[in-house]
């Protein structure tokens, strides 16, 4: 069974960088793509963007100018940096796998496994 | 990037009721259309993908079904485990993009 586990600060102060890392047990890091997703207090999903483990990366362009996620297959982990922070950053930021399987020539994808969630506080 | 609409945002429902939820995305998605389950304090649960395949695990009270735009999600007969809130999500281009999600509440 495939487990994620968020790990980092809980505080983040404004202008900061917020750092998490996501280590991955129970199955390789070396397939499928791997995503971070926020939820800030009593709101809905935003998708953050996800890794392949070869490095290749897609980013919500509402984030791209302040977001890399990267990934250390050797330690079964990948992290997430979001640079220039604000109190709209405040959320409890999950990260996922984003698995399925191809059917037939049809890419079947979801987001299957999911960590228990972090929340960062961005305040001073 | 394609916008997810929900509806309703939230409902109020008993026990034993037919539940749907409906999402519409701001173009068609083919079969990439995933729901999930979120309860309070926990993370969101897969419960159907590619509109009507159930995850492993997933009451059979859960269906779902649509094509193109306009997707639903029903809850035959409605449990307490099932007050929760509803995502619909698209994975048919980046950015992933989930519905602003409904709240199904016990009446």
């Amino acid at each position: 069974q495939v487990q994620l586990q968020e790990s980092g600060p809980g505080l983040v102060k404004p202008s900061g960088t917020l750092s998490l890392t996501c280590t991955v047990s129970g199955g390789s890091i070396s397939s499928y793509y791997w995503s971070w997703i926020r939820q800030p207090p009593g709101k809905g999903l935003e998708w953050i963007g996800d890794i392949y483990y070869s490095g290749s990366t897609n980013y919500n362009p509402s984030l791209k100018s302040r977001v890399t996620i990267s990934v250390d297959t050797s330690k079964n982990q990948f992290s997430l940096k979001l640079t220039s922070v604000t109190a709209a950053d405040t959320a409890v930021y999950y990260c996922a796998r984003f698995g399925g399987f191809t059917y037939g020539n049809v890419p079947l994808y979801y987001f299957d496994y999911w960590g228990q969630g972090t929340l960062v506080t961005v305040s001073s | 990037d394609i916008q997810m609409t929900q509806s309703p945002s939230s409902l109020s429902a008993s026990v034993g009721d037919r539940v749907t939820i409906t999402c519409r995305a701001s173009q068609s998605l083919s079969r990439y259309l995933n729901w999930y389950q979120q309860t309070p304090g926990k993370a969101p649960k897969l419960l159907i993908y590619a509109v009507s395949t159930l995850q492993s695990g997933v009451p059979s009270r859960f269906s779902g079904s649509g094509s193109g735009t306009d997707f639903t999600l029903t809850i035959s007969s409605l449990q307490p485990e099932d007050f929760a809130t509803y995502y619909c999500q698209q994975s048919y281009s980046t950015p992933r993009t989930f519905g602003q999600g409904t709240k199904v509440e016990i009446k």
